[in-house]
């Protein structure tokens, strides 16, 4: 069964530096998620993209976070200078096209903990 | 802003029983809705779905049922096993381009043998 992956599955940061989550989305899926999930709360929508541009953004996804597709496979979440707080399992998701019934696929997850 | 509730943080249910999940919602435009379960260090799996046009869909062991008028949900599991012990997430989207979903806090289901 087709699946999303995600590397790395773990990361440790220093404050302030840059990290990079990987994510291969299903091939024939057109529009890609990243959500969050900080310890012990729910999941939380950050952003969607479709068409090689951001479709929406939470109010959490600030001027530190970027998201790229540099090829055809892969989709990126950047996050310039992480915080403490940033701290959370980073899902990607992704779905086949719009409107009802499209079911949105997590991956396994990457775990980043800031220090 | 809670737009998704679920309003029990843990059930449990002997095995071969029925578990019922609820799920509460105030965003009346929401119009697609999903259950997810969800291990430890993993990222949610989708379970089943439906549509504010419907109030009821099966797969199997798994039933959605929906009542819009009073803006709740349920995931019912007959007969519960074991294996279905984990975080279970009532999801919820307003159809569109996005269609991002809005989750609940989770449900933790444990099935005692």
């Amino acid at each position: 069964e087709p699946e999303v992956t995600q590397t790395p599955s773990h990361q440790v940061t220093q404050m302030g530096q840059e990290v990079i989550l990987r994510c291969v989305p299903i091939s024939n899926h057109l529009y890609f998620y990243w959500y969050r999930q900080i310890l012990g709360q729910k999941v939380e929508f950050l952003v969607s993209f479709y068409n090689n541009e951001i479709s929406e953004k939470s109010e959490i996804f600030d001027d530190q976070f970027s998201v790229e597709r540099p090829d055809g496979s892969n989709f990126t979440l950047k996050i310039r200078s992480t915080k403490l707080e940033d701290s959370a399992m980073y899902f990607c998701a992704s779905r086949t096209g719009r409107g009802l019934g499209n079911t949105i696929y997590f991956g396994e997850g990457s775990w980043l903990t800031v220090v | 802003d809670q737009q998704v509730k679920q309003n029990s943080p843990s059930l449990s249910v002997q095995e071969g029983r029925i578990s019922i999940l609820n799920c509460d919602y105030t965003n009346s435009m929401f119009d697609y809705f999903l259950w997810y379960k969800k291990y430890p260090a993993e990222g949610p799996t989708f379970l089943i779905s439906i549509s504010s046009i419907k109030d009821k869909n099966e797969d199997g062991r798994f039933t959605v049922f929906l009542n819009k008028s009073a803006k709740h949900l349920s995931l019912h599991i007959v007969p519960s096993q074991p294996g279905d012990s984990a975080v279970y997430f009532c999801a919820a989207s307003v159809g569109g381009a996005t269609n991002k979903l809005i989750f609940g806090t989770g449900t933790l289901l444990a099935v005692q043998p």
